[in-house]
């Protein structure tokens, strides 16, 4: 159980398009969504927090305007990179907890595969 | 913030041998959780610790928690190249949100 899909897997867009990208919790309510930005050889720089059916909050230095996240249902949360430049090329990986009881305990989070986004 | 420190940073071993990861905070921790990632893809929990002096196996993984739950590590016996990956523990930080270590990369070569 406890399986996290991320879509698209892959993505090269042109400077100035918007990106969307799907993160779905397959088997479990997600209640809280995560997004993170992974660049090469690093660890994961939370961007932001996502609560079903609210505001996301961002972390700080994270444009809200610019990465526009959606939760809004308990399976489905949406990132999207508006305006793209490329210097928002990364690894986009999203993660989700959710009610304790099922196979979540411990504020443990289950990963997507993550998203390659490159920006010509 | 709760900070975890993770050392070392890099590691390259050759198969069969013995590797400690380490995983140290100044903070105390409810838990701890331990990923591991391989390049391309998303990190894979491997296990979450919670009650200090606690020791866990996972085939030829064994994870430790400090007793005073602000460390944790992991140790490899006779390594594969399978083990290869980017190791990243986690613990609790504010509402469901975690704090991840800067993580080790491990390369096992043949």
């Amino acid at each position: 159980g406890a399986v996290v899909s991320q879509h698209p897997s892959r993505v090269i867009c042109k400077s100035g398009t918007s990106v969307k990208i799907e993160c779905r919790s397959l088997d479990f309510q997600a209640t809280t969504m995560f997004w993170y930005r992974q660049f090469p050889k690093q660890s994961l720089m939370l961007m932001a927090t996502s609560n079903e059916g609210s505001k996301a909050t961002y972390e700080q230095g994270v444009e809200k305007d610019k990465f526009l996240i959606n939760h809004a249902s308990l399976t489905l949360s949406t990132l999207t990179v508006t305006s793209a430049h490329p210097e928002d090329s990364s690894f986009y990986i999203c993660s989700a907890t959710g009610l304790a009881g099922g196979p979540l305990f411990y504020n443990e989070q289950f990963f997507g595969p993550g998203t390659r986004l490159t920006v010509l | 913030t709760q900070l975890l420190e993770q050392s070392p940073q890099f590691l390259s071993i050759q198969e069969g041998e013995n590797l400690t990861v380490y995983c140290n905070s100044s903070s105390v921790f409810s838990s701890l959780q331990w990923y591991r990632q391989e390049p391309g893809e998303g990190p894979v929990l491997l296990v979450t610790v919670v009650t200090g002096g606690e020791v866990k196996k996972l085939k030829r993984l064994t994870f430790q928690f400090g007793d005073a739950r602000k460390d944790s590590s992991l140790h490899i016996t006779a390594a594969q190249t399978g083990d290869t990956g980017l190791y990243l523990c986690a613990g609790g930080g504010s509402g469901y949100a975690l704090n991840f270590g800067k993580g080790t990369s491990l390369l096992v070569t043949p």
